[in-house]
């Protein structure tokens, strides 16, 4: 099975200060070789349902600002978060789409908190 | 505006039956696969499975096939989730999501674009 680990699986950050989060998949043999640029990220904070940041890899979904920001290819991703904010404070949560067969792999999760 | 309205709470005992829905407007129903997405209390993501509604493709993740079903009417611009038998296991909050997984500009679409709130399901004796 694809396997999606992100690290670490917690972080506390000072307001104001950059927070990465690492996003890396293991394939298998069923892994589709263009499936690597179709990860997104989500935020998700207590008592709501996750909210889409960024997909294929990089792009910002609107109304998403710019302070975060995705970059990675083929098996290593990374979201970063600029200048970290109160409201930031979640779970993060990559997510790989894979096309044959068809499926989706969630990472483990992040929490990201304030130093 | 795109919303994705989901049932409310349920609470039921081990081997019992649930149909839980996830009801869209704001959007050409037929143009979006619908995902659902488990997650137990104070844990991580699952991906349970997808359908298009425009021809009732439906793929499974592999812990859920077989598990559940997963359906939509396109008169009601609803999917559902169902179980034959539920199990303590199976507690959880259950999100539906839109997925586009359509081209726009040579790109494929595969993100989760709008979620509904969450159907909490409770399985207890």
């Amino acid at each position: 099975d694809i396997v999606m680990t992100q690290s670490p699986d917690s972080l506390a950050v000072s307001l104001g200060e950059r927070a990465t989060i690492n996003c890396k998949s293991s394939p298998s043999v069923l892994y589709s070789a263009n499936s690597g640029k179709y990860l997104a990220w989500y935020q998700q904070k207590p008592g709501q349902p996750p909210k889409l940041l960024i997909y294929r890899t990089s792009i910002r979904e609107s109304g998403i600002p710019d302070r975060f920001s995705g970059s990675g290819s083929g098996t290593d991703f990374t979201l970063t978060i600029s200048n970290l904010q109160a409201e930031d404070v979640a779970v993060y949560y990559c997510q790989q789409y894979n096309s044959s067969p068809l499926m989706y792999i969630f990472g483990q999760g992040t929490k990201l908190e304030i130093k | 505006e795109v919303q994705l309205v989901q049932s409310g709470a349920e609470v039921k005992k081990p081997g019992e039956s649930l149909k839980i829905s996830c009801e869209t407007s704001g959007y050409t129903f037929t143009r979006f696969w619908i995902a659902w997405v488990r997650q137990v209390p104070g844990k991580g993501l699952e991906w349970m499975g997808i359908i298009y509604p425009a021809d009732s493709d439906t793929r499974y993740g592999p812990s859920f096939q077989g598990q559940v079903t997963i359906s939509a009417d396109k008169s009601l611009s609803t999917a559902f989730l169902q179980w034959r038998s539920l199990r303590a296991s199976d507690t959880a909050i259950y999100f539906c999501a839109r997925v586009p997984l359509f081209f726009t500009e040579n790109q494929l679409n595969t993100q989760f674009d709008s979620w509904g709130p969450g159907t909490l399901v409770t399985v207890s004796s």
